[in-house]
């Protein structure tokens, strides 16, 4: 059984450039969440993704969004970036329903 | 607004020593509680999922415990270990259909040999 999976593992943008993050949901898995996590803090919910539609979403602005795709995979999309984006972002699948959450090891973003 | 709160922020302790990490959410109207371990600069690690069913739930070294009622959760480590050292993260699952997960800001252990 393959884990979750994210890509890139580290990138850096300048600050108003766009970013993408990918991630591969654990198999069978049919929900992504998407967390940001500043340094020295817990993660924040960014939004949900259940079936290819947005399932719920956390307190950030339309510059982030996300799409999921046919096989479950998902990317996030960061527009305008700021030097607050700087973060380590973390993806997590599920079965819709089940709950629990399945992380994977993340994409440590640098805005300069 | 869902809010979680883990004390201390950090522990230290000398290796074989138990501890107990906690865990206090506002809102009881939580589905399940989850307990994860997270080294400097990695993913998380899910140590102890406990539904809000259960009061409590067993991993080798490692015991959870869910008190709903008083938006309560603790973490006990026995017999510590200096592999033990990482930050301790506690969420709680909530929010009607979509089951995001609401984060503490952690509990940074060290294990001093």
């Amino acid at each position: 059984e393959t884990g979750v999976t994210q890509s890139p593992t580290h990138l850096i943008k300048t600050r108003g450039q766009q970013v993408t993050l990918r991630c591969s949901s654990q198999s069978g898995h049919n929900t992504v969440s998407w967390y940001q996590q500043a340094l020295g803090q817990g993660p924040q919910f960014i939004f949900q993704y259940y079936r290819e539609e947005e399932n719920g979403r956390g307190n950030f602005p339309p510059r982030f969004s996300g799409l999921q795709f046919p096989n479950y995979s998902s990317e996030l999309n960061v527009n305008a970036l700021e030097l607050d984006d700087s973060a380590l972002y973390l993806c997590a699948s599920s079965l819709a329903g089940a709950g629990e959450q399945y992380f994977g090891p993340g994409t440590r973003l640098t805005v300069t | 607004k869902q809010e979680v709160t883990q004390i201390p922020a950090a522990l230290s302790v000398p290796e074989g020593e138990n501890l107990v990490l906690n865990c206090s959410f506002t809102d009881s109207a939580i589905y399940n509680l989850q307990w994860f371990r997270q080294d400097p600069g990695k993913g998380l690690t899910s140590l102890l999922l406990i539904q809000s069913s259960q009061r409590e739930q067993t991993s080798g070294r490692l015991n959870a415990s869910l008190d709903k009622s008083s938006g309560r959760s603790t973490l006990y480590i026995a017999a510590s270990q200096p592999g033990d050292s990482a930050t301790y993260l506690c969420a709680v699952y909530s929010g009607a259909g979509s089951y995001q997960l609401t984060f503490g800001k952690g509990t940074k252990l060290s294990v001093i040999p």
